[in-house]
């Protein structure tokens, strides 16, 4: 079944950038059923949505930090990437990448999640 | 935004209970309510879609119910597995919204 997978830097200095890429496998992510998401977890903390993206480049942002985010595809490479600018250090979290079913969207399957870490 | 609450943030059970988790949303979502299962340092698991319908490979005992603003997953016989922080989360509108999540843990 489709797998995903997050690679990136760990650590991030502030007011930097942060750049993670979600690589997909044994799938299509060439197929208007789906969207590609970004989810994040700061430690002890709940979830929180912060992109989706579809095939073709249609792109959704949660306004909480809609200046700061980019999300993008590459089909050719069956990824997509998320940046985030600026960090500070209440971006530390655990960034999870999935893929979204179109109609009742909900989010299968996940990945790992990477923790990203801000600091100097 | 859509605001989700969970409750209880926490609860303990014996293997075999039936343990029923509720989770309410601050605006009418009809069926666009879905439950993940979260174990630590894994990736989060779909449990349920549209209110009540079964992910392919979850077992039974997990079922969920509910329409409009309230919610409920229920665990029909607690399995030492079972064992991990569950959250709920709305498909209805963007931004999609979680809730804070609640501890299940087996005595």
């Amino acid at each position: 079944q489709v797998q995903l997978q997050e690679s990136g830097p760990r650590l991030v200095k502030p007011w930097e950038t942060l750049s993670l890429t979600c690589t997909v496998s044994n799938g299509s992510i060439s197929s208007s059923s789906y969207f590609w998401g970004w989810i994040r977890q700061p430690p002890g903390q709940g979830l929180e949505w912060l992109a989706d993206i579809s095939f073709s480049g249609t792109t959704y942002y949660n306004p909480s930090l809609k200046s700061r985010l980019t999300i993008s595809i590459d089909t050719s490479k069956s990824q997509f990437s998320l940046t985030l600018t600026s960090v500070i250090a209440t971006d530390t979290a655990v960034y999870y990448c999935a893929r979204r079913i179109a109609n009742w969207n909900y989010f299968d399957p996940w990945g790992q999640g990477t923790l990203v870490t801000v600091s100097s | 935004d859509i605001q989700m609450t969970q409750s209880p943030s926490s609860l303990s059970g014996s293997e075999g209970d039936r343990v029923t988790i509720t989770c309410r949303s601050s605006q009418h979502i009809t069926r666009y309510l879905n439950w993940y299962q979260h174990k630590l340092g894994k990736a989060p698991k779909l449990l349920i879609y549209s209110a009540s319908t079964l992910q392919s490979g979850v077992p039974p005992r997990f079922s969920g119910s509910g329409y409009g603003t309230d919610f409920t997953l229920t665990i029909s016989s607690l399995q030492p597995e079972d064992s991990a922080i569950y959250y709920c989360q709305q498909s209805y509108n963007f931004p999609w919204t979680f809730g804070q999540g609640t501890k299940v843990e087996i005595k």
